[in-house]
């Protein structure tokens, strides 16, 4: 099946401190990707969605100035938490899809915020 | 709106008892998919099923089926003869049927399969 990899696995940064994650799609093209988010025991939070060149879509509740997402080409997506606090460690998992192609997962990224 | 439900939040059996985990879902799309994904410990999500709303077969892979009924919005999951390694979170998904859709995930049945 198709591979996606994440970058970061995972990350320990300071409090106020900017962490960017990339996703990329290995095998094929991704038009559109997705950001989630988990926090342990709970389940999958869409975040946003992306699609290459356009502006993300944000979920309610999600603040775009402090999760910002480039998709820029159709293989990479970024993720960069701003100011990150330790109420923003968590589990972000992206999701690339091609189209009919289906939806494929990343391994995740671990970040924790001291 | 897509919902998921995962009612049971945390099944433990003994070894090479069937469980099976429930998965109900509310969509108004005519067309979507579902899904099963297994996530252990590591935190890496495992693809185990996509089934399109037009396939209302069953299917068996190994241990696993699935069991999927649209008269009740429902698409169960069983696995026969539990061993320890299915030991994990198992989650339901829904999502449209265009590839710009999310998936929108079920809150998650924890399983512990006791030697």
């Amino acid at each position: 099946g198709a591979v996606v990899s994440q970058h970061p696995s995972w990350v320990i940064c300071k409090s106020g401190t900017s962490v960017k994650i990339e996703c990329r799609s290995l095998d094929f093209q991704a038009t559109t990707m997705f950001w989630y988010r988990q926090f342990p025991k709970q389940s999958l939070m869409l975040m946003a969605t992306s699609n290459e060149g356009s502006k993300a879509t944000y979920e309610q509740g999600v603040e775009k100035d402090k999760f910002l997402i480039n998709h820029a080409s159709l293989t990479l997506s970024t993720l960069t938490v701003t100011s990150a606090h330790p109420e923003d460690s968590s589990f972000y998992i992206c999701s690339a899809s091609g189209g009919r192609q289906g939806w494929y997962f990343g391994p995740g990224t671990r970040l924790t915020v001291l | 709106a897509q919902k998921v439900t995962q009612a049971q939040t945390e099944i433990s059996v003994v070894e090479k008892e069937d469980v099976t985990l429930d998965c109900v879902y509310e969509t108004r799309d005519t067309t979507y998919y579902l899904f099963w994904y297994k996530q252990p410990p590591s935190g890496e999500l495992v693809f185990l099923i996509r089934r399109n709303s037009f396939d209302e077969q069953n299917e068996i892979s190994g241990r696993y089926s699935w069991n999927f009924q649209k008269s009740t919005s429902s698409f169960n999951f069983t696995i026969t003869a539990s061993q320890v390694v299915d030991s994990a979170v198992y989650f339901c998904a829904l999502s449209g049927y265009s590839g710009n859709t999310p998936l929108v995930f079920g809150k998650g049945t924890r399983l512990s399969v006791i030697a």
